[in-house]
């Protein structure tokens, strides 16, 4: 089945460390994107990425890292840097960027020990 | 930066009955996507909407694109209680990049 994997869909993360979320699609979309989700607000955009060895930052990009080596793969990177980490973190694809729909994967949760 | 309202933050109804829902903005959008989220899950899209005046149905599900551009809708008919969830609005922009805003979601339960 085509479609958008996250994992793990739980992560746990203790002070000063980096963790990395990843997130696999096989739908051949060229553009990947990460948002987080905390409770109450909407989806906010951390990084996306048009195609393969690309990305932009979004509106909250401070304190996360990412990379596109390939096209099926954006794995996002939690650092120390990032102070208020705890949230639903959302990995989502569209054939390119632009005016495409977006589908979404399920999701991981990060969580501060 | 932009920001959509959604209404209502949360609704409780009965089994059976019609629910509306509906996003706002001061910005103009050129597309609108209404999604459905469950608890820990990703949202999943139920209805895109590409032009002003569009009304677009899946299923029990309607959606139209306001005329004006800077709002949306969203009915669900003779409501089950599958279709509990939070939905989310969400308007593409130009604004530089081309790039979607969304909504804060509508909490919707459903009472069997």
């Amino acid at each position: 089945d085509g479609g958008i994997t996250q994992s793990p869909k739980y992560l746990f993360r203790k002070e000063g460390q980096n963790v990395t979320l990843s997130c696999e699609q096989n739908l051949n979309h060229d553009a990947m994107y990460w948002y987080r989700q905390d409770p109450g607000q909407g989806l906010r955009l951390i990084y996306y990425s048009q195609i393969v060895n690309d990305f932009q930052k979004g509106d909250i990009a401070e304190g996360y890292s990412v990379s596109r080596e390939k096209k099926e793969s954006f794995p996002l990177t939690v650092t120390s840097a990032q102070k208020n980490p705890t949230a639903f973190y959302l990995c989502a694809s569209s054939i390119f960027v632009g005016q495409e729909t977006q589908y979404f994967g399920p999701g991981t949760r990060l969580l501060v020990l | 930066g932009q920001q959509l309202n959604q209404s209502p933050q949360s609704m409780f109804i009965q089994e059976g009955e019609d629910v509306s829902m509906n996003c706002t903005s001061s910005s103009i959008f050129n597309t609108w996507l209404w999604y459905k989220q469950e608890p820990g899950e990703g949202p999943v899209l139920l209805i895109a909407l590409y032009k002003a005046g569009e009304l677009t149905s899946n299923g029990r599900l309607t959606a139209q694109f306001g005329i004006t551009r800077k709002d949306s809708f969203l009915n669900i008919s003779a409501s089950i209680p599958s279709d509990v969830g939070i939905y989310f609005c969400a308007g593409g922009t130009t604004s530089g990049t081309y790039k979607y805003i969304f909504g804060t979601g509508t909490r919707l339960k459903v009472l069997a």
